[in-house]
């Protein structure tokens, strides 16, 4: 069964850092690209940034590059958000998702983790 | 950069009822349009993939259409357990969401 467990969320001052963490199982974490997607309070969903399989390509939403930073662990199945800088408008639940494509990206996330909350105020 | 819009925002309907989303594209996106159905409180799930595939153990009465850049979401036959936002989705984009509750 795929699993997507995320951790690390929590409170945190504006300007502080913060790092997120997502354990995969179930499937070959090597074979796939990988996203984080979050949702602010009563919003919609934004893709926030993902990366290949090697980790040789990331990709981040306007609004988060140069703050945030993608990263995996294949040897260890994890995936990672590095966040520094923080907003009050990065508060949101953070999940991070598979994309179902082993060859290329799809953009199609077929498996989601149940997120975490990170809250960004003084 | 694509925009992708969804109408209505919210709607509601009665159990047994057919239920209709539209998601327009701002250019041609050929069929590149997923479906997500997210409950209160949950992650989101996939339903549709390619606008018009029904994701695996997805229910029948759930179903897509279009291409291009007009794409249709339905529910044949809304029933208690639907209760929740449904987002299209292309590349990067997602659209607003329409809420969907029981009248």
């Amino acid at each position: 069964e795929v699993q997507l467990v995320e951790s690390g969320g929590g409170l945190v001052q504006p300007g502080g850092s913060l790092r997120l963490s997502c354990a995969a199982s179930g499937f070959t974490f090597s074979s796939y690209w990988m996203s984080w997607v979050r949702q602010a309070p009563g919003k919609g969903l934004e893709w926030v940034a993902n990366i290949k399989q090697d980790g040789s390509e990331k990709y981040y939403v306007d609004s988060v590059k140069g703050r945030f930073t993608i990263s995996r662990d294949n040897a260890k199945n994890s995936l990672y958000l590095q966040m520094n800088s923080l907003r009050a408008e990065d508060t949101a639940v953070y999940y991070c998702a598979r994309d179902r494509g082993t060859w290329i990206q799809l953009w199609l996330f077929d498996y989601w983790g149940q997120g975490t909350l990170v809250t960004v105020s003084s | 950069d694509i925009q992708m819009t969804q109408s209505p925002s919210s709607l509601s309907a009665s159990v047994g009822d057919r239920v209709t989303i539209t998601c327009q594209a701002s250019q041609d996106i050929s069929n590149y349009l997923n479906w997500y159905q997210q409950k209160p409180g949950k992650a989101p799930k996939l339903l549709i993939y390619d606008a018009s595939n029904l994701e695996t153990g997805v229910p029948s009465r759930f179903s897509g259409s279009g291409s291009g850049t007009d794409f249709t979401f339905t529910i044949s036959s809304l029933q208690p357990e639907d209760i929740a936002t449904y987002y299209c989705q292309q590349y990067d984009n997602f659209g607003p969401g329409t809420k969907v509750d029981i009248k």
